[in-house]
C-alpha cells in the first residue's frame, strides 16, 4: 500500500540554521510528491511538489528532491527564520489521484 | 475572495448535540474532502466526493454523513456529538490530485 513516514518532531533551530526533514515514502507505481505547510492556526498550504524522479522542488528557499532510488523526499532550507515555524507535512498522491497520503507532520519552532 | 471556505470557524457544543459544517469551493474543482486532524496534527481522511458521488469513504462512525448538493458544495452533518469528535476538521478540494489539494482553514470542533 501507499504511506509516508516522516521524522518526529519537535524540532527546535535557531535562527539561520539549516534544516532538513526526513521524508520516506512507499508506493505503488510512480507517486507525486508534497511538502505542505501548516501555520498555526490556519490550514494548510502547498509548499513544494515534485512529480517525477529526480525532480527537486523549491519554494520560499525550500527545497526537496524525488529520491527514487531512496524513496525519499527530505525538505531542506539553508537558513531558517522565525517564520517558518510551523507543522510540515509530507504526502503522496498515487496516480489513481484519488487520495493523498499525509505524514504525521513534523513541529518546527524557530527561535531568535 | 477565498478559495476554498468553511464555516463555522469555531464551534462548541454539547455532547448529543446534531451540528453541520458547510465547505464552498470557487475553483472550479471536481474533487472535494473531509480531513479530521487530531490534537496531534495526525490528518485522516474521512470522505471524498468528485462530481457529487462518493468516492472515498473510510471507516467513521455513522454519525458522520456528508452530503453535497452539487460540485461546489460538500457539508458535513454529525449526529450525537460525543467527547472524541472534538477536533479540527478541514475542506479540501482538488482537479486532479497529483496538482495538490487547496485546504480551507478549518473548523475547530470542541464538544463539551
Amino acid at each position: 500500500g501507499n504511506s509516508v513516514t516522516q521524522m518526529e518532531g519537535p524540532v527546535t533551530l535557531s535562527e539561520e540554521a539549516f534544516l532538513t526533514i526526513n521524508c520516506t515514502y512507499t508506493a505503488t507505481g510512480y507517486p507525486s510528491l508534497f511538502w505542505y505547510v501548516q501555520y498555526p492556526g490556519e490550514g494548510l498550504q502547498l509548499l513544494l511538489k515534485a512529480t517525477k524522479a529526480d525532480d527537486k522542488g523549491s519554494n520560499k528557499g525550500f527545497e526537496a528532491t524525488y529520491r527514487k532510488e531512496t524513496t525519499s523526499f527530505h525538505l531542506e532550507k539553508g537558513s531558517v527564520q522565525v517564520s517558518d515555524s510551523a507543522v510540515y507535512f509530507c504526502a503522496l498522491s498515487d496516480r489513481t489521484g484519488n487520495q493523498f497520503y499525509f505524514g504525521t507532520g513534523t513541529s518546527l519552532t524557530v527561535i531568535p | 475572495d477565498t478559495a476554498v471556505s468553511q464555516t463555522p470557524k469555531y464551534l462548541v457544543t454539547q455532547m448529543g448535540n446534531d451540528k453541520s459544517i458547510k465547505c464552498e469551493q470557487n475553483l472550479g474543482h471536481d474533487t472535494m474532502y473531509w480531513y479530521k486532524q487530531d490534537s496531534k496534527k495526525f490528518l485522516k481522511i474521512m470522505f471524498s466526493y468528485n462530481n457529487k458521488e462518493l468516492i472515498i469513504n473510510e471507516t467513521v462512525p455513522n454519525r458522520f454523513s456528508p452530503k453535497s448538493p452539487d460540485k461546489a458544495h460538500l457539508n458535513l452533518h454529525i449526529n450525537s456529538l460525543e467527547l472524541g469528535d472534538s477536533a479540527v476538521y478541514f475542506c479540501a478540494s482538488s482537479q486532479v490530485s497529483q496538482v495538490g489539494y487547496t485546504f480551507g482553514s478549518g473548523t475547530r470542533l470542541t464538544v463539551v
